[in-house]
């Protein structure tokens, strides 16, 4: 069974420009997230999908940040413009709906760096 | 405000020994703890987790314990092996939103031949 996709492994921009990453979840899995795992930190809920709905965005600044999740499958997380603290690792996750057992399944994470 | 803590940032065991990794927390509405393995360049893999009404649960050489009265859990890992070396995380959640995982900053387990 493959696991969550994520693209790209790294990226390095300068500060100002957009970035997107994207992620495939689990074949099956409704549940997404985006999580940003800063250095020498623990991963940090930014935004949560059930099937194509957002249901938790309190996390995501929405000034700079946008996602989206059109078809209820893969996702998109949009930084515009970037700013240097961004520079983090932006994980994706998913679980099956109505688990509820905190068991999320990772990607392998999209390393970004804004010089 | 840091509500889960991993206050060793690193511990080095020789193989065949006991691991222990310890977490504190300090949100009295936590209920349900996990433990997640994370190796380099590789996000991080559920290993074990424990629900608030126990207060032990094992899985082979892994047992998670929770001291609720001192907010406090460890994992246990017997015997160690040098394919446990990673960085370890202590994530907690409550009232039944068990996506919304808080975690710890993590440990880096070194388990030496």
């Amino acid at each position: 069974e493959a696991g969550v996709v994520q693209s790209p492994r790294y990226k390095i921009i300068e500060k100002k420009q957009p970035v997107a990453f994207w992620c495939n979840p689990i074949s099956g899995h409704n549940t997404l997230y985006w999580y940003r795992q800063n250095l020498g930190q623990g991963p940090e809920l930014l935004i949560r999908y059930e099937n194509e709905e957002a249901v938790d965005d309190s996390q995501l600044p929405k000034d700079r940040f946008s996602a989206e999740r059109l078809k209820g499958v893969d996702s998109t997380l949009k930084i515009q413009p970037a700013e240097l603290g961004d520079s983090a690792v932006y994980l994706c996750a998913s679980s099956e709906t109505g688990a509820n057992t905190g068991e999320l399944f990772f990607g392998e994470g999209s390393r970004l760096t804004v010089l | 405000d840091q509500q889960v803590k991993q206050n060793s940032p690193s511990l080095s065991v020789q193989e065949g020994r006991i691991s222990i990794l310890n977490c504190d927390y300090t949100n009295s509405m936590f209920d349900y703890f996990l433990w997640y393995k994370k190796y380099p360049a590789e996000g991080p893999t559920f290993l074990i987790s424990i629900s608030s009404i126990k207060d032990k649960n094992e899985d082979g050489r892994f047992t998670v314990f929770l001291n609720k009265s001192a907010k406090h859990l460890s994992l246990h890992i017997v015997p160690s092996q040098p394919g446990d070396s990673a960085v370890y995380f202590c994530a907690a959640s409550r009232g039944g939103s068990n996506y919304k995982l808080t975690f710890g900053k993590g440990t880096l387990l070194t388990v030496n031949p």
